[in-house]
Protein backbone atom coordinates (compact mmCIF):
# COMPACT_ATOMS: atom_id res chain seq x y z
CA UNK A 1 0.00 0.00 0.00
CA UNK A 2 1.84 3.45 -1.45
CA UNK A 3 1.49 6.50 0.57
CA UNK A 4 0.58 8.34 -2.95
CA UNK A 5 -2.24 6.99 -4.70
CA UNK A 6 -2.04 6.80 -8.47
CA UNK A 7 -4.51 4.87 -10.97
CA UNK A 8 -2.18 1.21 -11.81
CA UNK A 9 -3.00 1.86 -15.47
CA UNK A 10 -3.36 4.40 -18.24
CA UNK A 11 -4.11 4.49 -22.23
CA UNK A 12 -4.25 6.50 -25.19
CA UNK A 13 -3.93 6.70 -28.47
CA UNK A 14 -0.78 8.33 -30.42
CA UNK A 15 -1.27 12.28 -30.59
CA UNK A 16 -4.04 12.15 -27.95
CA UNK A 17 -3.33 14.21 -24.39
CA UNK A 18 -3.19 11.65 -21.02
CA UNK A 19 -3.47 12.37 -17.57
CA UNK A 20 -2.11 10.71 -14.40
CA UNK A 21 -3.19 11.81 -11.16
CA UNK A 22 -1.55 11.57 -7.80
CA UNK A 23 -3.11 11.88 -4.94
CA UNK A 24 -1.50 12.65 -1.00
CA UNK A 25 -2.03 14.56 1.92
CA UNK A 26 -1.43 17.28 4.10
CA UNK A 27 1.78 16.06 5.17
CA UNK A 28 3.38 15.25 1.60
CA UNK A 29 1.73 16.76 -1.38
CA UNK A 30 -0.21 19.19 0.50
CA UNK A 31 3.28 20.64 2.38
CA UNK A 32 6.14 20.05 0.08
CA UNK A 33 6.77 19.70 -4.06
CA UNK A 34 5.91 16.45 -6.35
CA UNK A 35 8.47 15.03 -8.46
CA UNK A 36 7.32 12.78 -11.83
CA UNK A 37 9.76 9.81 -12.69
CA UNK A 38 9.40 7.83 -16.16
CA UNK A 39 10.80 4.57 -16.24
CA UNK A 40 10.81 2.69 -19.30
CA UNK A 41 11.29 -1.54 -19.35
CA UNK A 42 14.48 -2.36 -18.10
CA UNK A 43 15.74 0.81 -17.64
CA UNK A 44 16.36 2.77 -14.29
CA UNK A 45 13.79 5.75 -13.75
CA UNK A 46 14.48 9.67 -15.14
CA UNK A 47 13.10 12.26 -13.39
CA UNK A 48 10.92 13.55 -15.30
CA UNK A 49 9.23 16.75 -13.38
CA UNK A 50 10.55 18.18 -10.52
CA UNK A 51 8.92 20.95 -8.23
CA UNK A 52 5.50 19.84 -9.51
CA UNK A 53 5.77 21.63 -13.05
CA UNK A 54 9.77 22.30 -13.77
CA UNK A 55 10.83 20.21 -16.27
CA UNK A 56 14.91 19.11 -16.40
CA UNK A 57 16.92 19.91 -19.40
CA UNK A 58 16.54 17.63 -22.32
CA UNK A 59 12.78 16.47 -21.59
CA UNK A 60 10.31 17.54 -23.96
CA UNK A 61 7.80 20.19 -23.07
CA UNK A 62 5.00 17.86 -24.10
CA UNK A 63 5.20 16.56 -20.42
CA UNK A 64 3.74 18.97 -17.70
CA UNK A 65 3.26 18.87 -14.29
CA UNK A 66 0.58 20.52 -11.89
CA UNK A 67 -0.39 20.34 -8.27
CA UNK A 68 -3.23 21.40 -6.55
CA UNK A 69 -4.16 21.16 -2.74
CA UNK A 70 -2.88 17.04 -1.84
CA UNK A 71 -3.31 16.11 -5.39
CA UNK A 72 -1.02 16.73 -8.24
CA UNK A 73 -1.17 15.16 -12.03
CA UNK A 74 1.04 14.80 -15.20
CA UNK A 75 0.21 15.51 -18.20
CA UNK A 76 1.29 13.88 -21.65
CA UNK A 77 0.12 15.85 -25.24
CA UNK A 78 0.66 14.43 -27.98
CA UNK A 79 1.18 11.05 -27.32
CA UNK A 80 4.27 8.97 -28.50
CA UNK A 81 4.69 5.24 -29.28
CA UNK A 82 8.03 5.72 -27.09
CA UNK A 83 6.24 7.56 -24.19
CA UNK A 84 4.94 3.79 -22.84
CA UNK A 85 6.68 3.45 -19.44
CA UNK A 86 5.49 2.82 -15.86
CA UNK A 87 5.40 6.57 -14.29
CA UNK A 88 5.95 7.30 -10.30
CA UNK A 89 5.10 10.33 -8.09
CA UNK A 90 6.88 11.57 -5.60
CA UNK A 91 7.10 13.73 -2.31
CA UNK A 92 8.63 14.37 1.17
CA UNK A 93 6.40 13.09 3.62
CA UNK A 94 6.82 15.66 7.19
CA UNK A 95 5.05 13.00 8.91
CA UNK A 96 6.97 9.69 7.82
CA UNK A 97 10.25 12.27 7.43
CA UNK A 98 10.86 10.87 4.19
CA UNK A 99 10.57 10.21 0.51
CA UNK A 100 6.77 8.56 -0.47
CA UNK A 101 6.31 7.21 -3.53
CA UNK A 102 3.17 6.17 -5.70
CA UNK A 103 2.67 2.55 -6.58
CA UNK A 104 2.96 3.40 -10.29
CA UNK A 105 0.92 4.08 -13.28
CA UNK A 106 1.63 2.06 -16.13
CA UNK A 107 0.93 3.83 -19.76
CA UNK A 108 0.19 2.13 -22.83
CA UNK A 109 -0.10 3.73 -26.39
CA UNK A 110 -2.61 1.82 -28.12
CA UNK B 1 28.22 14.39 -16.59
CA UNK B 2 27.63 13.23 -12.73
CA UNK B 3 27.21 9.28 -13.29
CA UNK B 4 26.55 6.82 -10.41
CA UNK B 5 27.70 3.23 -10.31
CA UNK B 6 26.21 0.40 -7.94
CA UNK B 7 28.50 -2.55 -7.26
CA UNK B 8 28.27 -5.41 -4.40
CA UNK B 9 27.17 -8.94 -4.42
CA UNK B 10 24.41 -9.77 -6.60
CA UNK B 11 23.39 -12.89 -4.17
CA UNK B 12 22.79 -12.42 -0.02
CA UNK B 13 22.09 -15.55 2.28
CA UNK B 14 19.15 -14.78 4.40
CA UNK B 15 19.90 -13.32 8.04
CA UNK B 16 23.44 -11.70 6.36
CA UNK B 17 23.92 -8.24 5.86
CA UNK B 18 23.23 -6.68 2.31
CA UNK B 19 26.58 -4.37 1.27
CA UNK B 20 26.42 -2.14 -1.56
CA UNK B 21 28.33 0.91 -1.96
CA UNK B 22 27.35 3.69 -4.93
CA UNK B 23 30.73 5.40 -6.63
CA UNK B 24 29.88 9.20 -8.40
CA UNK B 25 31.88 10.75 -10.85
CA UNK B 26 31.41 14.05 -12.39
CA UNK B 27 30.97 15.68 -9.08
CA UNK B 28 32.03 15.95 -5.89
CA UNK B 29 29.56 14.27 -3.21
CA UNK B 30 31.71 17.05 -0.85
CA UNK B 31 30.05 19.70 -2.90
CA UNK B 32 26.14 19.63 -1.47
CA UNK B 33 23.02 17.38 -2.21
CA UNK B 34 21.96 14.63 -0.46
CA UNK B 35 22.52 11.29 -1.83
CA UNK B 36 20.23 8.02 -1.62
CA UNK B 37 19.26 4.23 -2.33
CA UNK B 38 16.04 3.46 -3.28
CA UNK B 39 14.81 -0.33 -4.28
CA UNK B 40 12.59 -1.78 -6.67
CA UNK B 41 11.29 -5.63 -5.83
CA UNK B 42 10.92 -7.61 -9.16
CA UNK B 43 7.84 -6.13 -11.20
CA UNK B 44 7.30 -4.10 -7.71
CA UNK B 45 7.21 -0.20 -7.51
CA UNK B 46 9.77 1.73 -5.78
CA UNK B 47 10.34 2.10 -2.29
CA UNK B 48 12.90 4.97 -0.67
CA UNK B 49 15.16 3.41 1.67
CA UNK B 50 17.37 6.51 2.92
CA UNK B 51 19.31 9.56 2.48
CA UNK B 52 22.63 11.03 3.23
CA UNK B 53 24.46 14.37 3.42
CA UNK B 54 28.19 15.15 3.19
CA UNK B 55 27.95 15.79 7.07
CA UNK B 56 26.87 12.57 7.66
CA UNK B 57 23.37 13.22 8.51
CA UNK B 58 20.51 10.93 7.27
CA UNK B 59 17.08 9.80 7.28
CA UNK B 60 15.74 6.54 6.62
CA UNK B 61 12.45 4.78 5.53
CA UNK B 62 10.77 4.19 9.40
CA UNK B 63 9.73 0.51 7.74
CA UNK B 64 13.57 -0.05 7.36
CA UNK B 65 15.42 1.59 9.97
CA UNK B 66 15.98 -0.40 12.01
CA UNK B 67 18.35 -2.68 9.93
CA UNK B 68 19.35 0.18 8.01
CA UNK B 69 22.91 2.16 7.61
CA UNK B 70 23.83 4.57 4.77
CA UNK B 71 27.28 6.04 5.58
CA UNK B 72 29.72 8.23 3.18
CA UNK B 73 33.34 8.80 2.27
CA UNK B 74 34.13 12.09 0.73
CA UNK B 75 37.66 10.91 0.31
CA UNK B 76 36.56 8.34 -2.27
CA UNK B 77 33.71 10.03 -3.73
CA UNK B 78 31.14 6.92 -2.57
CA UNK B 79 28.70 6.12 -0.12
CA UNK B 80 27.02 2.76 0.67
CA UNK B 81 24.14 0.96 1.99
CA UNK B 82 24.09 -2.14 4.93
CA UNK B 83 21.05 -3.64 5.66
CA UNK B 84 21.39 -6.53 8.15
CA UNK B 85 18.96 -9.60 8.57
CA UNK B 86 17.91 -9.87 5.01
CA UNK B 87 14.82 -11.96 3.98
CA UNK B 88 13.76 -13.09 0.57
CA UNK B 89 11.10 -9.64 0.79
CA UNK B 90 15.07 -7.75 0.56
CA UNK B 91 14.78 -9.13 -3.00
CA UNK B 92 14.90 -6.10 -5.63
CA UNK B 93 17.17 -3.83 -7.78
CA UNK B 94 18.57 -1.53 -5.53
CA UNK B 95 19.86 1.93 -7.21
CA UNK B 96 21.61 5.13 -5.47
CA UNK B 97 20.59 8.59 -6.52
CA UNK B 98 21.61 12.14 -6.05
CA UNK B 99 18.75 13.23 -3.78
CA UNK B 100 16.76 15.43 -3.22
CA UNK B 101 15.17 15.25 -6.92
CA UNK B 102 16.99 12.14 -7.70
CA UNK B 103 17.80 13.90 -11.19
CA UNK B 104 20.75 11.41 -11.70
CA UNK B 105 20.49 7.44 -11.21
CA UNK B 106 23.08 4.76 -10.56
CA UNK B 107 22.06 1.84 -13.88
CA UNK B 108 20.83 -0.22 -10.58
CA UNK B 109 22.10 -3.84 -8.64
CA UNK B 110 20.04 -6.50 -8.44
CA UNK B 111 20.73 -8.52 -5.43
CA UNK B 112 18.86 -11.94 -4.47
CA UNK B 113 18.24 -13.15 -0.77
CA UNK B 114 18.02 -16.66 -1.35
CA UNK B 115 20.58 -19.74 0.86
Amino acid sequence: QSVLTQPPSASGTPGQRVTISCSGSNSNIGSDTVNWYQQLPGTAPKLLIYSDHQRPSGVPDRFSGSKSGTSASLGISGLQSEDEADYYCAAWDDSLNGVVFGGGTKLTVL
Amino acid sequence: QVQLQESGPGLVKPSETLSLTCTVSGYSINSGFYWGWIRQPPGGGLEWIGNIYRSGTTFYNPSLKSRVTISIDTSKNQFSLKLNSVTAADTAMYYCTRARFSDYWGQGTLVTVSS
